[in-house]
C-alpha cells in the first residue's frame, strides 16, 4: 500500500524557516518524481514544485522559487521541503504527492 | 502560467442525477510528445485530493465508471453520472503539460 506521511508542520513566527518531511513507503521511492502542493485555509490547491528521481531536476512555481527548496533522500525514502522567510501567506496545509497518491498533509501556521 | 478556468463554481445535484464540470485552459495542453496532461481530482471534506481521471479520459485505479473525462486542446469536461452521496466535495482540474503546473479554482458538488 502506498503511504505518504508528512511531518514537521506547526506554528512558526513570521520570517523564520521550517523544514517539512514526507516519509514514503509501499513503493520504490527511487522510481518516482515527487512533489509538494499546498492549500491555504478554505482555498484552492497551489502547486509548489517537484523533483525528479535523482534530484538532477527540480521545478518550482516561480513565485515560490526563492523561498522554498525541495530535496530528497532516496536512501531514507524521504522527501523534504525547506521553507524560509515565512509569512502569513504561507499558512496552509502542505501535501506531499507522487503520481496518483497524496499524503494527508501537515498544517503550517505562520503567526507571531 | 497556464490559467485553468473551471465552471460552474458550485453544483447542486440530486442523487442519481448527472453532473458536468468544465475546465478551460488559457493555452493548449497538448505536450510536445503528443500527450495531454490534464487530470481531475476530487477533494472530499476533510481529506486530501484523490486522483479520478488522468490524461483527459483515463480512470485511475478503483475509480468507478460513473466518472468520465473528455476534451482536447483547451476544453475539457468531467461528467459524473448516477451521483452518489460519496461524490460530494470539491473537484479540481490540474494541468501538468506546462511548467509551472496549475490547478483550476475548483467546483463544489453538493447533493440535494
Amino acid at each position: 500500500e502506498v503511504k505518504l506521511v508528512e511531518s514537521g508542520g506547526g506554528l512558526v513566527q513570521p520570517g523564520r524557516s521550517l523544514k517539512l518531511s514526507c516519509a514514503a513507503s509501499g513503493f520504490n521511492f527511487n522510481d518516482y518524481w515527487m512533489g509538494w502542493v499546498r492549500q491555504a485555509p478554505g482555498k484552492g490547491l497551489e502547486w509548489i514544485g517537484e523533483i525528479n528521481k535523482d534530484s538532477s531536476t527540480i521545478n518550482y512555481t516561480p513565485s515560490l522559487k526563492d523561498k522554498f527548496t525541495i530535496s530528497r533522500d532516496n536512501a531514507q525514502n524521504t522527501l523534504y521541503l525547506q521553507m524560509s522567510k515565512l509569512g502569513s501567506e504561507d499558512t496552509a496545509i502542505y501535501y506531499c504527492a507522487r503520481w496518483g497518491y497524496w499524503g494527508q498533509g501537515t498544517l503550517v501556521t505562520v503567526s507571531s | 502560467d497556464v490559467v485553468l478556468t473551471q465552471t460552474p463554481v458550485s453544483l447542486l445535484i440530486s442523487l442519481g442525477g448527472q453532473a458536468s464540470i468544465s475546465c478551460r485552459s488559457s493555452q493548449s495542453l497538448v505536450h510536445s510528445n503528443g500527450n495531454t496532461y490534464l487530470h481531475w481530482y476530487l477533494q472530499k471534506p476533510g481529506q486530501s485530493p484523490q486522483l479520478l481521471i488522468y490524461q483527459v479520459s483515463n480512470r485511475f485505479s478503483g475509480i468507478p465508471d460513473r466518472f468520465s473525462g473528455s476534451g482536447s486542446g483547451t476544453d475539457f469536461t468531467l461528467k459524473i453520472s448516477r451521483v452518489e452521496p460519496e461524490d460530494l466535495g470539491v473537484y479540481y482540474c490540474l494541468q501538468r503539460t506546462h511548467n509551472p503546473f496549475t490547478f483550476g479554482s475548483g467546483t463544489k458538488l453538493e447533493i440535494k
